[in-house]
């Protein structure tokens, strides 16, 4: 059974800060890993999306990796902005109907 | 471009009291479907998905029901809400890589 973790579970930084949101899952054989955004009480939106066969995207000031092998994504945020506080969570799919597992999300706040 | 409504966007119902969730699909054909629940302090946990008219598949032993009545409109349901079904519910659709989320519905079980 596909498990996912987030670490840290909470991250409180000063603005400018660059940062990383780290992932991690059990099985390596994953179709693809997306990183989200979730803002309190709302939908998630997609940020990245990095397919079993890819090693990074980049959007802007975020940068996704993935070690497939050892089971691993991170998520780069260079000079983090307030606007960035939000709940980042991490998700494989394992092909098929594309089901995602989740991890239970790092909560960020960037302090002004 | 594809679009996903949901709703309600809050709701608080007694214990005992039936459920009925909507989500619709816009701009996509034969999009998988899912719904997803957050509860208090734990990680989106998949409920249903299906992919196809009539075809649900459950992913967790629970209270609720699911039903794809047309193409592109999934409904979770329950007859009689407990306590432990609180928290915030997320449709999603998908073809292939393109997907999106709801914007949820936080339900309160009183």
């Amino acid at each position: 059974k596909q498990e996912v973790t987030q670490i840290p579970a909470a991250l409180s930084v000063p603005e400018g800060e660059n940062l990383v949101l780290n992932c991690s899952f059990t099985d390596s054989a994953i179709y693809n890993l997306q990183w989200f955004r979730q803002d309190p009480g709302k939908g998630l939106t997609s940020l990245l999306l990095i397919q079993s066969s890819q090693r990074e995207q980049t959007s802007g000031r975020l940068n996704a990796s993935l070690d497939k092998s050892s089971g691993r994504s991170t998520l780069y945020i260079a000079a983090s902005q307030p606007g960035d506080s939000a709940t980042y969570l991490c998700a494989v799919s394992q092909g098929g109907s594309e089901k995602l597992v989740f991890g239970k999300g790092t909560k960020l706040t960037v302090n002004p | 471009s594809q679009t996903i409504h949901q709703w309600p966007a809050t709701l608080v119902q007694p214990v005992g009291s039936p459920l009925s969730l909507e989500c619709t699909v816009e701009g996509t054909s034969n999009p998988n479907l899912y719904w997803y629940r957050q509860a208090a302090g734990r990680g989106l946990q998949l409920l249903f998905y299906s992919v196809g008219i009539g075809q649900i598949s459950s992913e967790v032993p629970q209270n609720l029901s699911a039903s794809r009545p047309q193409d592109r409109q999934f409904i979770l349901s329950s007859k009689k809400l407990l306590l432990s079904d609180s928290g915030f519910y997320l449709c999603a659709w998908s073809v292939g890589d393109e997907g999106s989320f709801g914007q949820g519905t936080r339900l309160t079980v009183v």
